[in-house]
């Protein structure tokens, strides 16, 4: 079964400084892996996928994660924090090559304080 | 291009009523997935719809059944409501093209579904 584990639930970080959301997930085979966003009483956003090549990878509004094999990881960052930037954050993965659904990760805070 | 609409936005109902919940896929989307997300958790997979079936089905129970039309939109429907109920529910679409491939889901901004 696949699994995504997020393992902060509130991360806090001061405006220009950079941030990392954390992710590590479990799956057979190579992976898909998402993030997405999620603001106040709005349904998801997507932010940025790995599906195979380079191990970073550039997404929306200046976001990037950085896929680790070894460490089955795939970490959310961004070099200067916004205030607007915060929101919920979700990590999502599913096999590669299957139809099947993404599962998700339970969800990290962010807070970029002023 | 309008994106994924649901409504209605909010809901109540108690205990033992049914809800019906409806969905619009984005433009050019042919398949419809549900999800159900409780308060702070991340979304959990009910259903996927396409050609007007059920494709695929998460770990839900048979009170949870849903329906697509010949123009993709979809409908949720929940019997015999339940306090555990209660939840953003998530509806997101996608290509039948996409489902092998590395397309991301596109979601609406949901149905905020609470029982009394």
């Amino acid at each position: 079964a696949q699994s995504v584990a997020q393992p902060e639930d509130q991360v806090n970080v001061a405006e220009g400084n950079p941030l990392t959301v954390k992710c590590t997930y479990s799956v057979s085979g190579n992976p898909y892996l998402f993030w997405y966003v999620q603001y106040p009483n709005r349904g998801l956003q997507f932010l940025l996928k790995y599906i195979t090549g380079d191990n970073l990878v550039k997404g929306s509004y200046g976001f990037e994660a950085e896929f680790n094999k070894s460490q089955t990881s795939f970490h959310l960052k961004k070099p200067s924090a916004l205030v607007s930037d915060s929101a919920l954050y979700f990590c999502a993965v599913r096999p590669s090559g299957s139809a099947r659904q993404l599962t998700f990760g339970s969800g990290t805070q962010l807070t970029v304080l002023p | 291009d309008a994106g994924v609409t649901q409504s209605p936005t909010h809901l109540i109902k108690t205990r033992g009523q049914q809800v019906t919940l409806r969905c619009s896929p984005k433009s050019g989307h042919d398949t419809v997935s549900w999800y159900q997300q409780a308060l702070g958790q991340g979304p959990q997979f009910i259903f996927q719809y396409y050609e007007e079936e059920e494709r695929q089905r998460g770990n839900f129970p048979d009170r949870f059944s849903g329906h697509q039309f010949p123009n993709y939109s979809s409908e949720l429907n929940v019997n015999a409501l339940l306090l555990g109920d209660s939840a953003l529910y998530l509806c997101a679409s996608s290509q039948k093209s996409g489902w092998y491939s590395n397309q991301p889901q596109h979601f609406g901004d949901g149905t905020r579904l609470s029982i009394l």
